[in-house]
């Protein structure tokens, strides 16, 4: 399975919106496309997940391309707490995630 | 439970010695993950569970790698005589089921230090 392709770093200005961007050329049709977070020492975190359209939830955004080849993650308003490595994953066969290196977002006062 | 919880935190072992470690996801989960993790890396996956039935282990690095889950809760993975290619942060999730949009919940890990 192919894993994601992602920029190494981002940064962001605190209270500003974050545009985290993701190739997945050769995502089938039926795959997932999640987004976790992972904070200094802590586990993986969800953040949101979509198949085909565009989806929103108190996190964030998640923004699919037509051709499903792309999807950008917007955090409408990065705050501090925010900064972490943020991981675009398409989902296995088994349900399983396929992690790729991810972005590691710094978000500055 | 009220979150998925992994021991040992840390191990540290010597070279050749056998270790275990306990995954206890939330319990109303049916499935349950194994990842490996190395030092600024994502996440591996190494198995899963459906209740106590293993249908994928195709990513036990070896097998020197196993792991159970005989009442479909707790779940161990074991390294037979590790090496220290082994060292690793290795993390459990679990999830509602293994539908391919549910959610998994990580627990703390376990960090794996071989000598």
């Amino acid at each position: 399975d192919a894993k994601t392709t992602q920029p190494n770093s981002m940064e962001s200005n605190e209270e500003e919106p974050v545009h985290l961007p993701c190739n997945h050329s050769t995502i089938s049709g039926t795959d997932y496309i999640h987004w976790y977070r992972q904070l200094p020492s802590q586990g993986p975190e969800y953040v949101i997940h979509g198949l085909t359209s565009n989806v929103n939830n108190r996190m964030a955004s998640l923004a699919i391309a037509e051709d499903r080849k792309s999807s950008t993650l917007i955090l409408h308003r990065a705050t501090l707490r925010d900064a972490a490595v943020y991981y675009c994953i398409k989902g296995g066969s088994q349900g399983n995630l396929i992690f790729g290196k991810g972005t590691k977002l710094s978000v500055k006062p | 439970g009220a979150g998925v919880s992994q021991s040992p935190r840390y191990k540290v072992t010597k070279r050749g010695q056998d270790v275990t470690l306990r995954c206890d996801p939330i319990s109303s989960h049916a499935t349950l993950y194994w990842y490996q993790q190395a030092l600024g890396q994502g996440p591996e996956f190494l198995t899963y569970f459906n209740y106590e039935a293993q249908p994928d282990k195709s990513g036990l690095p070896s097998d020197r790698f196993s792991a159970e889950r005989p009442e479909g809760s707790i779940s161990t993975l074991t390294i037979q005589r590790t090496e220290q290619r082994d060292s690793a942060m290795y993390r459990c999730a679990s999830s509602r089921d293994a539908g391919l949009w549910n959610e998994q919940f990580f627990g703390p890990g376990t960090r794996l230090t071989v000598l």
